[in-house]
Formats: C-alpha cells, structure tokens, sequence
C-alpha cells in the first residue's frame, strides 16, 4: 500500500522569504501523480501544484516549485516570497493506479509579518 | 475540471441521530470519493462510490454506519448514520480529474459536522 509521510507538522517564515515543506512517498508503482494541497481555513481543497511521475522536469507554478526525487521518493514543496496569503495547512498527496488520493498528515505553515 | 456542489456546509446534530450529505458534481464521473477530515488531521477515504454498485469502503470503515448511495454519474449521498461526538468531523466528496494535465482530485467544499 502507498504512504505518504510529512514530517513537519508546523513550520513559520518571514514574510517575503523562501520556505520548503517535505514530503516523502512509499510506493510499487512505476506511473503515478504527486500533489500539494493547500487547505486555509475555508476549508476548501486548493491545489498547489501537481507533477507527473513519468515527467523527469521539476513542476513550477509561478512561486511555488517542487523538488521531485523519483529514486528517493521525495516530493518536497519551496515556496519563495512568502506571502500572508500562504498561511494555511498544506498537504502532500499521492494519486494511485486506482484513483484514490492518499494524503500525508500536513503541514501547518505560519507566515510572520 | 469539475465543480462540486455539497450540502449542508454545516450542521449540528444530536447523538444517535442521522445526517445524509449530498454532493453534485456539474458533469458525469465514474467514481466518487467520500473522506472524512476530523479536527486537525489530515483527510481519511471512508469509501469509494460507483454508480450502479455497491460503495467500497476503506479498512475501518462500515455501510452500517457509512451508507453510500450513487444513482446516478453526478450526484452522491453520504449517510453518517446514530452519531457520536467521535463523529464530529468535516466530511469532503471529491472526484477524480480525468484528463491529462487534469490528474488532480476536484473538492467539494466539505461538511463540518458537530455532533452534540
């Protein structure tokens, strides 16, 4: 069975600085998808950024990137210039062969003004 | 893409009562997902629901206490059935995205039960 396994349960950062949640992954599957979540308040499942396990190139979304280690399974979050906005839970997430969505325990990122 | 529409957002019950969740989703999708989030954890799938047969559920996870209903491709129930304060959660539907870059999870906005 697929894992997923966040380490961090909280992390802070300054404002306008650079900050990177972990994620590890324990899985047979040679195809998959990876994903982060962020999850304010709201409630409401956001997505970050996903990235395609066949794809070897780092996935980017503007300020957020991943560094995505295949061999290592490790699938780790870099925000860069954090903003107020950014605070929130994040969640690391698997997508198996059967469509399900494993997700890690999250970590609560705290943004300091 | 898709867009999920659940209901209620909110409610508080009493112990041993029931509350069905519904969740409609703007285009036809195979399966449905239930998960349930309780205070400060991550998400659990409770149960997999795909029109025309029976909900699969996860390892702890029972039709007595969980029924599933799916009939027809867009729209889901979720019964919590004689609650407890244990039950007191939000309780998510998703569905699957299906196209290529579209390979994420699509969210309802969830249902944050208290039970009292």
């Amino acid at each position: 069975a697929q894992t997923v396994t966040q380490s961090q349960p909280e992390m802070s950062v300054q404002e306008a600085e650079t900050v990177t949640l972990s994620c590890t992954y324990d899985t047979s599957e040679s195809d998959y998808y990876l994903f982060w979540y962020k999850q304010p308040p709201s409630r409401q499942m956001i997505l970050v950024i996903r990235q395609e396990a066949y794809k070897q190139q780092n996935a980017t979304e503007n300020r957020f990137s991943v560094n995505f280690q295949k061999a290592a399974k490790s699938f780790s979050l870099k925000i860069s210039d954090s903003q107020l906005g950014d605070a929130a839970m994040y969640f690391c997430a698997y997508r198996s062969r059967d469509d399900k969505i494993i997700f890690g325990k999250g970590t609560r990122l705290h943004i300091l003004p | 893409s898709a867009v999920i529409s659940q209901k209620p957002s909110r409610d508080i019950c009493q112990r041993g009562t029931s509350l069905t969740i519904q969740c409609q989703v703007d285009s036809q999708v195979t399966m449905m997902f239930w998960y349930r989030q309780q205070p400060g954890q991550s998400l659990t799938l409770i149960a997999t629901a795909n029109q025309g047969s029976e909900a699969t559920y996860e390892s702890g996870f029972v039709i007595d206490k969980f029924p599933i209903s799916r009939p027809n491709l867009t729209f889901s129930t979720l019964t919590v059935s004689n609650m407890s304060p244990e039950d007191s959660s939000i309780y998510l539907c998703s569905v699957p995205g299906r196209s290529i870059p579209n390979t994420e999870a699509f969210f309802g906005q969830g249902t944050r039960l208290t039970v009292v």
